[in-house]
């Protein structure tokens, strides 16, 4: 199957600064890439549709200018989490598929950005 | 919109068989998947069904009635490893997935 990693596995960060998340595809294309969030013992909740050399397409109650989205290579998608509040520590997610793969429905996630803000 | 229900949680005994119900609504169906969680880590894909009917992946069984809004996931010969959150999933346009609350299953010995 697809490989997808993401950069950094944990982070903790002092309320009021900004966080970047990567995720990457590692081994094919992803033009599309999706960001989920899941607070304990909830499920994932998609963010936003990151499409690459386009503007990201937000979930409803997602506020575009705290979660910025960056998808500058077909490889790479960005997460910025701007002034960040403790409300926002939570497990933060990506996925991506493989448009090449028999069975490209598939979403392939990232090992997940654990955020911890204090 | 797109609702989703499965079990919260469930109990089976190693080596036994565990059946796992996700009953959904939707406007438009494009297909569901099932996903399992372990505690702290992302999900990895278990099946996909977009047809009615069984489809067999080893251990891991998922059936698909797409007129009764209907799906299980089956998992034969339970192992300890198997403790994990099984996630249902529904396909929606532009590729997106809704994901129901999870069903966490315990393995006992």
């Amino acid at each position: 199957g697809a490989v997808v990693s993401q950069h950094p596995s944990r982070v903790i960060c002092k309320s009021g600064t900004s966080v970047k998340i990567e995720c990457r595809s590692l081994d094919f294309q992803a033009t599309t890439m999706f960001w989920y969030r899941q607070f304990p013992k909830q499920s994932l909740m998609l963010m936003a549709t990151s499409n690459e050399g386009s503007k990201a397409t937000y979930e409803q109650g997602v506020e575009k200018d705290k979660f910025l989205i960056n998808h500058a290579s077909l490889t790479l998608s960005t997460l910025t989490v701007t002034s960040a509040h403790p409300e926002d520590s939570s497990f933060y997610i990506c996925s991506a598929r493989d448009p090449k793969l028999a069975g490209a429905d598939t979403q392939y996630f990232g090992p997940g950005t654990r955020l911890t803000v204090l | 919109g797109q609702n989703i229900d499965q079990p919260t949680e469930m109990t089976a005994t190693e080596g036994a068989i565990v059946q796992i119900n996700c009953t959904y609504q939707t406007s438009g169906f494009n297909g569901l998947f099932w996903y399992q969680q372990h505690a702290g880590e992302a999900p990895t894909f278990l099946s996909y069904n977009v047809l009615d009917g069984l489809e067999e992946k080893g251990r891991f069984s998922s059936f698909l009635s797409r007129s009764k809004g209907y799906s299980y996931l089956l998992l034969k010969e339970l192992q300890m490893k198997d403790s994990a959150s099984y996630l249902c999933a529904l396909k929606a346009a532009g590729n997106k997935l809704t994901f129901g609350g999870g069903t966490r299953v315990l393995v006992k010995p």
